[in-house]
Formats: structure tokens, C-alpha cells, sequence
């Protein structure tokens, strides 16, 4: 079974401060991999994706992430924070044999401060 | 285009009532997923349909169903209604029914049983 593990619960940072949240999967195969962002109130928009080749992948909002198979991670950074980055962030596990369900990891919260 | 849709908003029901949850796909989708994400934790997957047919169950008690119509929309039935099922239920659309298809989450409905 697939599993998420994101240690941090919270995390604050300062405005400008480069931000890294942590992401660890349980997966038998070549998992696939999102990053997901909700504002409060608001539903899931999807940050960046892995599902094969390049481990380095860039997605929206100057947000990247890395895909380390050993060390089953899956890490979210961004180089400079921004006040409107405040907000719970997911990490989430697909396969190639599930259909579209998604197993997600409990989130990290980012406070910025300024 | 319009993004997923969901209805209600906001519900507020009794222990042992009935609910329906309603979801509209982004026009061109043909997957429906629906999601419970109670309060501080990460979204767990409900069901997944793809074309009208079940594709996916998450470990989810028989009180929850749910069926997707040939226009593609989708109802999410919960019965007896308990105080844990008070939640954010989510739905997500996607093209088609492969872990690399993209999915587009709607901005919830939030349940709450007293």
C-alpha cells in the first residue's frame, strides 16, 4: 500500500527566505508524484508533478521539487518566499495501477512572516 | 472554462440523516474522485468513476455511495450520518482514468453533522 509521510506540521519562515518541506513515500514501483497548495477555504491546485525522467522538475509559481528514489523523497522548495505562499501544502502518491486515486501525506502549514 | 463545481457550499445535517453531495467535471472529463479531508489532516480518497463505472472504493464504510451520470457529473450519498463524517468533501475531475492524468479539485463542500 502507498503511503505519505510529511514530518513538518508547520513550518514559518520569513518573507524572502528560500523554503524547503519535506515528503517521504512508501511505494513498491516508480510512484507518481504531486505537490498540491490550498489556501483556506479553497480546493487543491496542483504545484508540480514526477512521473519519470528528469528528478528536478519545476512547476508554477517558482516552486520545484526533486525526486530521490533512495531516499523515498519527494522535497518542495522555492528559493524566495513570498507572503501569498502562506498556506497548507500537500504532498501526494499516485500509480500506474489505480486509477486516479491519490494518497496524500497529512500537509505541512507555511506561516511567512514579514 | 469553468473549473469543477460542487453543491452545496456549506451543509449543516443531524446524526442519522442522509446527505448528497453533488460535483460538476471540468467539460471534456470523463473521471469523477471524490475526497474527505477532516479538519488538520490530509484528503482521503472515497471513489474514483471513470465512464459511469466504479474504478476505485477507499476504505470507506457501506453508509457511502455514490454514482456518476452520462453527463459525467457525480453524487456523493453518505446514510446515518455520524459526527465523524463532518469533513470537507472534495471532488476532482480528470480526462481520463490514468494515474498521469492531471486532476482538477473543485473548492469543496463542507459537511457538518451535529
Amino acid at each position: 500500500a502507498q503511503s505519505v509521510t510529511q514530518p513538518d506540521i508547520h513550518i514559518t519562515v520569513s518573507e524572502g527566505a528560500s523554503l524547503e518541506l519535506r515528503c517521504n513515500y512508501s511505494y513498491g514501483a516508480t510512484p507518481y508524484l504531486f505537490w498540491y497548495v490550498q489556501s483556506p477555504g479553497q480546493g487543491l491546485q496542483l504545484l508540480l508533478k514526477y512521473f519519470s525522467g528528469d528528478t528536478l522538475v519545476q512547476g508554477i509559481k517558482g516552486f520545484e521539487a526533486e525526486f530521490k528514489r533512495s531516499q523515498s523523497s519527494f522535497n518542495l522548495r522555492k528559493p524566495s518566499v513570498h507572503w501569498s505562499d502562506a498556506a497548507e501544502y500537500f504532498c501526494a502518491v499516485g500509480a500506474s495501477n489505480a486509477g486516479n486515486m491519490l494518497t496524500f501525506g497529512g500537509g505541512t502549514r507555511l506561516m511567512v512572516k514579514p | 472554462d469553468a473549473g469543477v463545481t460542487q453543491s452545496p457550499t456549506h451543509l449543516i445535517k443531524t446524526r442519522g440523516q442522509h446527505v448528497t453531495l453533488r460535483c460538476s467535471p471540468i467539460s471534456g472529463h470523463k473521471s469523477v474522485s471524490w475526497y474527505q479531508q477532516v479538519l488538520g489532516q490530509g484528503p482521503q480518497f472515497i471513489f474514483q468513476y471513470y465512464e459511469k463505472e466504479e474504478r476505485g472504493r477507499g476504505n470507506f464504510p457501506d453508509r457511502f455511495s455514490a454514482r456518476q451520470f452520462p453527463n459525467y457529473s457525480s453524487e456523493l450519498n453518505v446514510n446515518a450520518l455520524l459526527l465523524g463524517d463532518s469533513a470537507l468533501y472534495l471532488c476532482a475531475s480528470s480526462r481520463g482514468d490514468s494515474g498521469y492524468n492531471e486532476q482538477f479539485f473543485g473548492p469543496g463542500t463542507r459537511l457538518t453533522v451535529l
